[in-house]
């Protein structure tokens, strides 16, 4: 079985732009997550999708979005690009919603904002 | 989500077991203990999880204390392949309609010694 897929895996852009990257989760699998990682914050949560729905958004500003299509791929989306926003993104799928299910993480996308 | 707490950094031989520990003095009856690690330039990867008792799989086994308030990670033969940054994580079963995201802290860094 395939694992978590990101696309791309690297990302150069700068101030201003917007970007979408891209997550295809374990076949079978209807959750899904996404965190940010930074050298300084570490692992922060960003948002988790179930059933094409946001289930919970961490804290992070507005500019930071996403969605979930019916066939559990999901998209994010950051608007306004800042420097800070250069970080490690990784997406995780699990099954179901459920607090022993187990996240299977992507290789991430690597975004570096200039 | 209850808090955990872990050493920065352990050192270990090669080929010897490896005892990581955690704190959750915190930890409610219904709190999952999780553990992730992640290899340098990848995403985070499962390695084990309980509830009660202690668990085994083919990574690792898991003790976790009477009270709950601690668990320790052993790997049982340390190889260079387990030098990773290792996450222990307590996930909430009755989160109702809330997320079931996982909230890393800063981990463990172990370090394999050849």
């Amino acid at each position: 079985k395939a694992g978590v897929t990101q696309t791309p895996r690297y990302l150069i852009k700068t101030r201003g732009q917007q970007v979408t990257l891209s997550c295809s989760p374990i076949s079978g699998h209807r959750s899904v997550s996404w965190y940010q990682q930074t050298p300084g914050q570490g692992l922060q949560f960003l948002f988790e999708y179930f059933s094409e729905t946001q289930r919970n958004k961490g804290n992070f500003p507005g500019r930071f979005s996403g969605r979930q299509f019916s066939n559990s791929r999901s998209e994010m989306n950051v608007s306004t690009l800042e420097l800070g926003d250069s970080a490690l993104y990784l997406c995780a799928s699990s099954l179901e919603q459920r607090a022993y299910n187990e996240q299977f993480f992507g290789p991430g996308t690597r975004l570096t904002v200039l | 989500d209850a808090k955990t707490t872990q050493p920065n950094s352990m050192e270990s031989n090669e080929e010897e077991p490896v005892h990581l520990p955690c704190n959750h003095s915190t930890i409610s009856g219904t709190d999952y203990i999780h553990w992730y690690r992640q290899l340098p330039s990848q995403g985070p990867e499962y390695v084990i999880h309980g509830l009660t008792s202690n668990v085994n799989n083919r990574m690792a086994s898991l003790a976790i204390a009477e009270d709950r308030k601690s668990s320790t990670l052993i790997l049982h033969r340390a190889t260079l392949r387990d030098a990773a940054v290792y996450y222990c994580i307590l996930r909430d079963w009755n989160s109702g309609a809330g997320s079931y995201q996982l909230t890393f802290g800063k981990g463990t860094k172990l370090s394999v010694i050849p």
